[in-house]
Order: C-alpha cells, then sequence, then structure tokens
C-alpha cells in the first residue's frame, strides 16, 4: 500500500463526454504525476502537477487538462472523450519534483468508453 | 531519458533467485536506474533504483555494470506472487517523468 488513492476505480462514458478522475497523494507528498495505460502496454506520461502548476507534459492533446488543490490533491479531466481514451488511468505522488525522487503509484482508475 | 531494452520474458522456478537484465547503452551520468513491477491490473509498484553503486533493499538487489550501460534485478527467493511485469527505467534526476518501455514478464512457477 502507498497511501495514494484514486477515484472511481471503474468508469463507463461514451464518445464524446467529459471525465474527471481523482488522486489524493501520499502524506507528506506535493508532487502527483498522472499516466494513460492502455491494454497491454506500459504506463505514458501524461503530466505532472508540483505546487498546483503544471511541471511537465507529455505528448497529450489539450483536451487531457488537470488541477491540482493546496492539499496536494489532484484531478484528471478529459473532454470530448474519444475510443481510444478507453485506459487505466494512474496516478503517482512523489514528495518534490525533480531531484530523483521515486514516485509512488495508486490503483489506477480503469475507464471504459463506448 | 535513455532507452532501456528487456526480454519480454522469463521464467523463473519457485524459490530461485530471478535475475532480470536491463540494457541501458545510451545512459549519461546523471540518469538514475529504476525498476517497477506491476502485478496485473493494479498500479505500478516501485522496487528499487540506482546511480551507480550496487543497491538492496528487502525487496530486491540492483546490480549496476562498472560503464552503467546495463543492469540485472535480483529476486533472491521468487515466489508464485512475483509473477509481474517488470519495467527497467532511466530517468534523469532533475526528469519529472517515467518513460516505461514493454517490461520483462516474469512467470515464477512452482
Amino acid at each position: 500500500e502507498t497511501g495514494v488513492t484514486q477515484s472511481p476505480t471503474h468508469l463507463i462514458k461514451t464518445r464524446g463526454q467529459q471525465v474527471t478522475l481523482r488522486c489524493s497523494s501520499q502524506s507528506g507528498h506535493n508532487t502527483v504525476s498522472w499516466y494513460q495505460q492502455a491494454l497491454g502496454q506500459g504506463p505514458q506520461f501524461i503530466f505532472q502537477y508540483y505546487r498546483e502548476e503544471e511541471n511537465g507534459r507529455g505528448n497529450f492533446p489539450p483536451r487531457f487538462s488537470g488541477l491540482q488543490f493546496p492539499n496536494y490533491s489532484s484531478e484528471l479531466n478529459v473532454n470530448a472523450l474519444e475510443l481510444d481514451d478507453s485506459a487505466l488511468y494512474l496516478c503517482a505522488s512523489s514528495p518534490s519534483t525533480g531531484g530523483g525522487e521515486t514516485q509512488y503509484f495508486g490503483p489506477g482508475t480503469r475507464l471504459l468508453v463506448l | 531519458d535513455a532507452k532501456t531494452t528487456q526480454p519480454p520474458s522469463m521464467d523463473c522456478a519457485e524459490g530461485r533467485a530471478a535475475n532480470l537484465p536491463c540494457n541501458h547503452s545510451t545512459i549519461s551520468g546523471n540518469e538514475y536506474v529504476y525498476w517497477y513491477r506491476q502485478i496485473h491490473s493494479q498500479g505500478p509498484q516501485y522496487i528499487i533504483h540506482g546511480l551507480k553503486n550496487n543497491e538492496t533493499n528487502e525487496m530486491a538487489s540492483l546490480i549496476i555494470t562498472e560503464d552503467r550501460k546495463s543492469s540485472t534485478l535480483i529476486l533472491p527467493h521468487a515466489t508464485l506472487r512475483d509473477t509481474a511485469v517488470y519495467y527497467c527505467i532511466v530517468r534523469e534526476t532533475s526528469g519529472s517523468r517515467l518513460t516505461f518501455g514493454e517490461g520483462t514478464q516474469l512467470t515464477v512457477n512452482p
């Protein structure tokens, strides 16, 4: 158990809808990273938030957006859902940004887009 | 981040040591080697990381070659619960992201 929690655990949406996924970081961690894992592939980095600001972004379109709150929890928002957005969405927290800090992952949210 | 190469699959007998290799020939001096594993449909679990020296913790040992171009993760006494996909990742010290490859599917057999 890492202390990183995510909600919901599973979600079904239809194409074109919007979705919000939530992550609570481990106590003492101020950095949250989000990853997308399609079936049979390794996780792909979406973006990272540090002190409520985006701190690095992967190759994902602007319809993927995020927020970090003063308590360091975070949300991932995806607009205009596409079928290919079906995946396991993982968040990871770490004590600070950079410096080789280890990221600890939550259990993930499985999103199915129909 | 430097690219890593791992065998797609490996088998190991329960109770024996599992040695998982990773090549990272383009690694630079400020990049760490990280190992994570992922049991089916769960979030990746951190195992160990190192920069230059060999490292050991309660889960595993990490052996990094002197030229840092390859490393080996050692699970000293594999159990059935160690069956998972193991990812070797090279990451800059100031980097924000982990770049996952395909990993190695380790199957521990009774």
